[in-house]
């Protein structure tokens, strides 16, 4: 079965550091990636996605990530980060039939 | 332009009881998506609808149906609530051909029940 693994559930950073969470895929077919971003108590808001084409994908709020087909990656970074950015942060991969299959999610906790 | 909406935003029922989610979007969209959120378990879908009328099971569809009578709206029924069905429930929507572009999320219904 096609699963997506979100490395660490929680990762906790300094204001003004890199931001890197770790995101694999497990998929025999070109995959379309999602990173999905919740806020507390909020619903998930599309961070970036990976279709075709350019492998390093910009999003939102700075964010960006690579798809690495080699590695079967699709970590997401930031290079400074911002207190505004602690929320949950999922990926996700989309199946043939449109459907997302998501991570189990990290935590991003930002210290002042 | 209001995207996704759900309603309630908030829910609790004792063991047993039934009760009907609602979602509705204004985008137009023809799939539609239910999915509940538990933690360190990501979201994992219960059913979705790929037009008006028609539905099909996602990964956890035991204890729950869903109707879709109308394509702006998408309904989750509980027949006979039960404490493991406590949860975050997300409804969701997209557009066929711009479905790649990803799905569109409601604000969430946080249910609990007894």
């Amino acid at each position: 079965a096609q699963s997506v693994t979100q490395l660490g559930s929680h990762v906790s950073v300094s204001e003004g550091a890199l931001v890197l969470l770790r995101c694999n895929y497990s998929s025999s077919v070109p995959p379309y990636l999602f990173w999905y971003v919740q806020y507390p108590n909020q619903g998930l808001q599309l961070l970036l996605k990976y279709t075709t084409g350019a492998t390093l994908v910009k999003g939102i709020n700075g964010f960006e990530a690579e798809f690495k087909k080699s590695e079967t990656s699709f970590h997401l970074t930031k290079p400074s980060a911002h207190m505004s950015d602690a929320a949950e942060y999922f990926c996700a991969w989309m199946d043939s039939s449109y459907k997302l299959i998501f991570g189990s999610g990290t935590r991003l906790l930002v210290r002042p | 332009n209001a995207g996704v909406t759900q309603t309630p935003k908030f829910r609790v029922l004792k063991t047993g009881q039934s009760m009907t989610l609602l979602c509705a979007q204004d985008m137009n969209h023809e799939y539609m998506y239910w999915y509940r959120q538990d933690p360190g378990m990501g979201l994992r879908l219960i059913h979705y609808s790929v037009g008006e009328g028609t539905t099909a099971k996602g990964e956890v569809p035991d204890g729950y149906n869903v109707s879709r009578l109308k394509k702006q709206n998408f309904l989750l029924g509980l027949e006979s609530a039960a404490p493991s069905q406590t949860s975050v429930y997300f409804c969701a929507s997209s557009a066929p051909g711009l479905a790649v572009m990803g799905q569109f999320f409601g604000p969430g219904t946080r249910l609990t029940v007894l």
